[in-house]
């Protein structure tokens, strides 16, 4: 089955540090890619959708300032957080989808702590 | 907005005993996922639904699609322990994307 890798799986750093997590799909070129972020005893947010070679389009409320986002090849979709603050601490979990009506592939997820 | 409500939000039964999660919108899905998430592991899809009125079955979980393509519902028969996890709905928007239930955690006590 299709496979999405998502790395690291927990990080802990300190505030102010910018973290990037990788989420390559394995098996499959991934024409979209999505980032969620999912709370303790939450279900998952959607942050952003990132389409291969262009810009990703960020929920509202996500700041694309804050969550970079870079998809730049068919397999693999970065998400970097910005001068990381604790309220940034949370899990955060990626998504691949080959094209349109195909269903999506979840990762492991990422754990951030930001001390 | 399509929005997926589920019930319960948690759930703690003893092993053996049966359950039944739901999930509900005011909105007509083309189709819904259903998804079981474990601790610091992303969620794994355990039954995509199409057809209004059907019903999948995955050994002891049954899950029917409401005729209306409005609701959906998960049956656990004879509960394990190994079924504790944070159970999600899961639908398509307009534009594709994945819209969330906000879950039944469910814990199943030996």
């Amino acid at each position: 089955g299709a496979v999405v890798s998502q790395h690291p799986s927990w990080v802990i750093c300190k505030s102010g540090t910018s973290v990037k997590i990788e989420c390559r799909s394995l098996d499959f070129q991934a024409t979209t890619m999505f980032w969620y972020r999912q709370f303790p005893k939450q279900s998952l947010m959607l942050m952003a959708t990132s389409n291969e070679g262009s810009k990703a389009t960020y929920e509202q409320g996500v700041e694309k300032d804050k969550f970079l986002i870079n998809h730049a090849s068919l397999t693999l979709s970065t998400l970097t957080v910005t001068s990381a603050h604790p309220e940034d601490s949370s899990f955060y979990i990626c998504s691949a989808r080959a094209p349109w009506g195909q269903p999506q592939h979840f990762g492991d997820g990422t754990r951030l702590s930001i001390l | 907005t399509q929005l997926l409500e589920q019930s319960p939000q948690f759930l703690s039964i003893q092993e053996g005993e049966n359950l039944t999660v739901y999930c509900n919108s005011s909105s007509v899905f083309s189709s819904l996922q259903w998804y079981r998430q474990e601790p610091g592991e992303g969620p794994v899809l355990l039954v995509t639904v199409v057809t209004g009125g059907e019903v999948k079955k995955l050994k002891r979980l049954t899950f029917q699609f409401g005729d209306a393509r409005k609701d959906s519902s998960l049956h656990i028969t004879a509960a394990q322990p190994g079924d504790t996890g944070l159970y999600l709905c899961a639908g398509p928007n307009a534009g594709n994307m994945l819209t969330f239930g906000g879950g039944t955690r469910l814990m199943v006590k030996p």
